[in-house]
């Protein structure tokens, strides 16, 4: 079984509809979850950041982690063209940087006008 | 803009060719971390440098090589390619207290 197991798509969605990226984990350590967007041959872009368990919401994004099940999200509202992209989820176990995060493999999503 | 510089963008070079990957981190940051991306594949990640010295390997072949330098940029060094090592090549940086990594641009490599 892979650290972090991620849809890879492709997702394609109308302008509009509310948009809902998921992985899920093995390692129970993990507390530390982040979301990166790459636009196509683009380095990864951070999007959210967020600690243990619960919500987070920046604008039309929100992450969301359930620890119990090792599952996060991420909900993009009003999709817009401009969020078509490759998302990835990456973890941690520790906080300082001294230890290269997980990356899922990510999902390519396509917003459609 | 997050702060990382890669150079160069884009290498072309011949197969059993030697390059050298150049990648300045964010201000202050003291790791440096080296990915590979191959087309339609994810991030794999390669190798770790913390204040110098070599901190976590992943998935780096032989071949490859790099180091951290005392101003604390990096080099990733690619020998005797061959044509599945073209890919993008990030180079990410941390800082001690923060746990996401900054990504730069890459630096496509096509080996030919």
């Amino acid at each position: 079984q892979k650290e972090v197991e991620q849809d890879p798509g492709p997702l394609s969605v109308p302008e509009g509809a509310i948009v809902s990226l998921n992985c899920t984990y093995s390692n129970s350590a993990f507390q530390y979850f982040m979301w990166y967007r790459q636009y196509s041959r683009k380095g990864p872009e951070l999007l959210m950041y967020t600690y243990s368990s619960g919500n987070k919401e920046d604008g039309r994004f929100t992450a969301q982690v359930d620890k119990s099940s090792k599952y996060i999200s991420l909900f993009i509202r009003d999709s817009q063209p401009s969020d078509s992209a490759t998302y990835l989820c990456a973890m941690s176990a520790v906080r300082s940087g001294n230890t290269p995060l997980v990356f899922g493999k990510g999902t390519r999503l396509s917003v459609i006008a | 803009d997050s702060g990382v510089t890669q150079t160069p963008k884009h290498l072309i070079t011949a197969t059993g060719q030697r390059v050298t990957l150049r990648c300045s981190p964010r201000s202050g940051d003291l790791s440096v971390y080296w990915y590979q991306q191959s087309l339609d594949q994810g991030l794999q990640f390669l190798i770790q440098y913390y204040n110098g010295e070599e901190r976590a390997k992943g998935n780096i072949l032989e071949r490859f090589s790099a180091q951290q330098f005392p101003d604390l940029h990096s080099e990733l060094n690619l020998s005797s390619l061959e044509l599945g090592d073209s890919a993008l090549y990030f180079c990410a940086s941390s800082g001690n207290r923060g746990t996401e990594a900054f990504f730069g641009q890459g630096t496509r490599l096509t080996v030919v």
